[in-house]
């Protein structure tokens, strides 16, 4: 299986700040069709996994322009700029490039 | 608007049975391969199984093979998961998602303990 690595587990934030959020991948997320199939989730306390943002870079529907994810291969990142208070939780990659499909670890968004 | 509704979830024994269902709406259900996924407590999230839109196949991930068996009904728009043998470790919140992973039900909690 395809062993997803996230980092920081922990990611303390002032509002209005910026913070990045890494995902590597134990190989490569190019599928054979071209595409690469990382998404990013954000999960809130006490919710189910929102999508962010679908196959490295594209927003989904509704998802603020604060947030953008860029990378190839297997380096992934996920950025977002002035944090609001809506953005705290957890986040998560996922890769369906590959079966099984498997997740990262999450890192934890909260205030400093 | 996809919506997906998870149910069935309960307090079970260890060694018992659970069937869990997930009724879709919003989209055209039988066109789409379906997911569980689950997340233990305070956990990340598992992959358990794939069910294609027309049932001609199934996977599991091997924590659950053997014992779960993945199921739909296209005429009721309904997903199903049931669960035998169940463990303590099958303890979790089980979530069906759209192929995709774009949209996920708000989950149902499994919880396995004497």
């Amino acid at each position: 299986d395809v062993l997803m690595t996230q980092t920081p587990v922990s990611l303390p934030v002032s509002l209005g700040g910026q913070v990045s959020i890494s995902c590597r991948s134990s190989q490569s997320l190019v599928h054979s069709d071209g595409n690469t199939y990382l998404h990013w989730y954000l999960q809130k306390p006490g919710q189910s996994p929102q999508l962010l943002i679908y196959r490295v870079s594209n927003r989904f529907s509704g998802v603020p322009d604060r947030f953008s994810g860029s990378g190839s291969g297997t380096d992934f990142t996920l950025k977002i700029s002035r944090v609001e208070p809506e953005d705290l939780g957890v986040y998560y990659c996922l890769q369906s490039t590959h079966f099984p499909p498997t997740f990262g670890g999450g890192t934890k968004l909260e205030l400093k | 608007e996809v919506q997906l509704v998870e149910s069935g979830g309960g307090l079970v024994q260890p060694g018992s049975s659970l069937k869990l269902s997930c009724v879709a709406s919003g989209f055209t259900f039988s066109s789409y391969n379906m997911h569980w996924i689950r997340q233990a407590p305070k956990k990340g999230l598992e992959w358990i199984a794939l069910i294609y839109y027309d049932s001609s196949n199934k996977y599991y991930a091997d924590s659950v093979k053997g014992r779960f068996t993945i199921s739909r009904d296209n005429s009721k728009n309904t997903l199903y998961l049931e669960m035998n043998s169940l463990r303590s470790e099958d303890t979790a919140m089980y979530y069906c998602a759209k192929g995709g992973f774009a949209y996920w039900g708000q989950g149902t909690l499994v919880t396995v303990s004497s």
